[in-house]
């Protein structure tokens, strides 16, 4: 079956505009989080949206937004971007979340890169 | 604050020995942890998921242990190969408010790089 799947992988961007990244989760997964990765603060969680819903979020500004829609795909969203949001971003599905144990494994996708000049 | 931290930072080891990765947490109240294996330029792999009843779980030559008492986990690995070099990542799931929905704290990673 069919990974998560981001898009696009690789981006370039200048400070002070804002960027869209795509996630689509394996087929049946109704959860989708987020995370950025940075050599210098490793992985960092952003948000989980679960059914339309945003559920969870970590301490990121509120320049990070997200959005899932009714198929379960998700976008996330930085406006007015700085030189440190320059990162891999990171989406997961899973089936129900980022709580859960047991089956509920989170499948990464191979993430956005993104470079802020 | 919930805190996850991972030791060794790096660790070198000759293809067929043994290793194990410290993990140290500090989440509560805690859910569940998990350890990631990631490669250079791709996203993490789920190797275990353990929570606070389970003590041991195996997957392959990978073996996760957890002390919940002490707040401590480790993975084990048996008899290394090259492809086990990569980035192996202690994930801790808190859970929040009166439901489970977990928020994740990440530890920084241990590189392993395995060598012929």
């Amino acid at each position: 079956k069919a990974g998560v799947t981001q898009t696009p992988r690789y981006l370039i961007k200048t400070r002070g505009q804002q960027v869209t990244l795509s996630c689509s989760p394996i087929s049946g997964h109704r959860s989708v989080s987020w995370y950025q990765q940075t050599p210098g603060q490793g992985l960092q969680f952003l948000f989980e949206y679960f059914s339309e819903t945003q559920r969870n979020k970590g301490n990121f500004p509120g320049r990070f937004s997200g959005r899932q829609f009714s198929n379960s795909r998700s976008e996330m969203n930085v406006s007015t971007l700085e030189l440190g949001d320059s990162a891999l971003y990171l989406c997961a599905s899973s089936l129900s979340g980022t709580g859960y144990s047991g089956a509920n494994v989170l499948t990464f996708g191979a993430g956005s890169r993104l470079t802020v000049l | 604050k919930n805190q996850v931290e991972q030791s060794p930072q790096s660790l070198i080891i000759l293809e067929g020995k043994n290793c194990t990765l410290q993990c140290n947490y500090t989440v509560s109240p805690f859910s569940n942890l998990r350890w990631y294996k990631q490669d250079t330029g791709r996203g993490p792999v789920s190797l275990t998921i353990m929570t606070f009843s389970e003590n041991t779980k195996s997957n392959g030559r990978y073996t996760a242990t957890l002390d919940a008492d002490t707040k401590q986990s480790s993975l084990h690995i048996t008899a290394s190969q090259l492809s086990d070099s990569a980035s192996y990542i202690c994930v801790v799931s808190a859970l929040t408010g009166g439901t489970s929905y977990g928020k994740l704290t990440f530890g920084q990673g241990t590189i392993l790089t395995v060598h012929p």
